[in-house]
């Protein structure tokens, strides 16, 4: 099945270290995005990326970095300097750039 | 940067109830989704909708671009409506969504 994958659904991170999210499309797709999520809140975008070897900052990437080496896959790693990771985070992809867009089923970090 | 604007921010209505959600935005867009997050956490693009009135079952969205608004209907309401009702609109073509803070929707049976 065609899809978005995420993993690890739930991950835990201690202060001061790196720690780095996955995702995986095999939908083809060209443009995928990070968003993050608190409770209550809307998606605030982290970084996004329409094409291999290139991304753009979002609204709120710091502490935040990526890589996209590869067409299906964009990790992003929240490292020590993002002093307030917990939130749920979300992974997408579109076809080309702010296309329909489809969701992961996301990652909840948790400090502790 | 663009407001993204949804209201009501709370919704809570008994099954077979029909809604409304609003969606209003501060600048022209080329763009405009609707999404539906359940409480599990996983989103469900509804409509891919910059303009004009698009149904799919009991769901269906009107976007008018010159006046910045769009709405979501939801007919004979259903349990499993339940869950985060999200807008999110793209203002430069290239760029990203950026979303609203959704309606949160509760249907009893």
């Amino acid at each position: 099945d065609g899809g978005i994958t995420q993993s690890p659904k739930y991950l835990f991170r201690k202060e001061g270290q790196n720690v780095t999210l996955s995702c995986e499309q095999n939908l083809n797709h060209d443009a995928m995005y990070w968003y993050r999520q608190d409770p209550g809140q809307g998606l605030r975008l982290i970084y996004y990326s329409q094409i291999v070897n290139d991304f753009q900052k979002g609204d709120i990437a710091e502490g935040y970095s990526v890589s996209r080496e590869k067409k299906e896959s964009f990790p992003l790693t929240v490292t020590s300097a993002q002093k307030n990771p917990t939130a749920f985070y979300l992974c997408a992809s579109s076809n080309r750039a702010a296309e329909k867009l489809f969701f992961g089923s996301g990652t909840q970090l948790s400090v502790l | 940067g663009i407001q993204v604007e949804q209201s009501p921010p709370d919704l809570i209505l008994q099954e077979g109830a029909n809604s409304t959600l609003r969606c209003n935005f501060s600048d022209s867009v080329n763009n405009l989704q609707w999404f539906h997050q359940n409480p599990w956490g996983q989103l469900i693009n509804l409509f891919y909708i910059p303009s004009g009135t698009k149904q799919n079952g009991r769901l269906s969205a009107t976007t008018v671009a010159t006046e910045r608004y769009s709405l979501l209907y939801i007919s004979s309401s259903q349990t499993t409506d339940s869950g985060v009702y999200f807008c999110a609109v793209e203002v430069d073509s290239g760029y990203a969504l950026n979303f609203g803070k959704g309606t949160s929707l509760l249907v009893t049976p």
